[in-house]
């Protein structure tokens, strides 16, 4: 199993853009659905949207005019980028993988997190 | 959106007894050309991603005891864990995979009395 691992910022300031990474090892970009999900603290798991590793998107439309999704294949890692960022955006960032290549299945494999606040 | 409704917020047992938690949505997430229904259950414990215990409503992962089962079909489903031990304190989401946005429910907090 691939493992996955976030880092990030950990702190970004109100308007600006949040840039998150997801570091792949074990395993290729291109095999897998790439997801990103956030919780904010005491609230439900909300799905940013995901990357398949041939390069389409599918996006929340709660988000998609903010979120991009990519990959870096020379570093085998999977990006999340988010403008203007408010307080709301402040969470914990997953990345996970789908391992059925169906793009309909669950998210079997996550990352350990990375926490994003979102403060001046 | 799918929106995934979870009952109880709230579980608290004695340990070896059954925990019963309900998930509905909001519309039919069973795919009738293979009578699967597209839900899953995750298990979250305290300062830990969550993990996947049961797909297709009722398919356990490898490695997930078999105390925990999944049941339902198209719109209502239950996550039945039938003698709760120590280590099953968690929050358990279901999430619907059916069609995009994925959504997941409320999450209901199982504790031990």
């Amino acid at each position: 199993q691939v493992q996955l691992q976030e880092s990030g910022p950990g702190l970004v300031k109100p308007s600006e853009t949040l840039s998150l990474t997801c570091s792949v090892s074990g395993g290729s970009i291109s095999s897998y659905y790439w997801n990103w999900i956030r919780q904010p603290a005491g609230k439900r798991l909300e799905w940013i949207g995901r990357f398949y590793g041939y390069g389409s998107t599918s996006y929340n439309p709660s988000l998609k005019s903010r979120v991009t999704m990519s990959a870096d294949r020379s570093r085998n890692q999977v990006s999340l980028t988010m403008t203007s960022v408010t307080a709301a955006d402040t969470a914990v960032y997953y990345c996970a993988t789908e391992s059925d290549s169906s793009g309909w299945s669950p998210l079997d494999n996550w990352g350990q997190g990375t926490l994003v606040t979102v403060s001046s | 959106d799918i929106v995934m409704t979870q009952s109880p917020d709230s579980l608290a047992l004695s340990l070896g007894e059954r925990a019963t938690i309900n998930c509905q949505s909001s519309q039919n997430i069973l795919y009738r050309s293979n009578s699967k229904s597209y839900l899953a259950w995750y298990q979250q414990k305290s300062g830990q991603p969550p993990k996947l215990l049961i797909s297709w409503a009722s398919t356990r992962e490898s490695g997930v005891p078999d105390r925990f089962s999944g049941s339902g079909s198209g719109t209502d489903f239950t996550l039945t864990i039938t003698s709760l031990q120590a280590e099953d304190v968690a929050v358990y989401y279901c999430q619907q995979y059916y069609t995009n946005p994925r959504t997941f429910g409320q999450g209901t907090k199982v504790e031990i009395k």
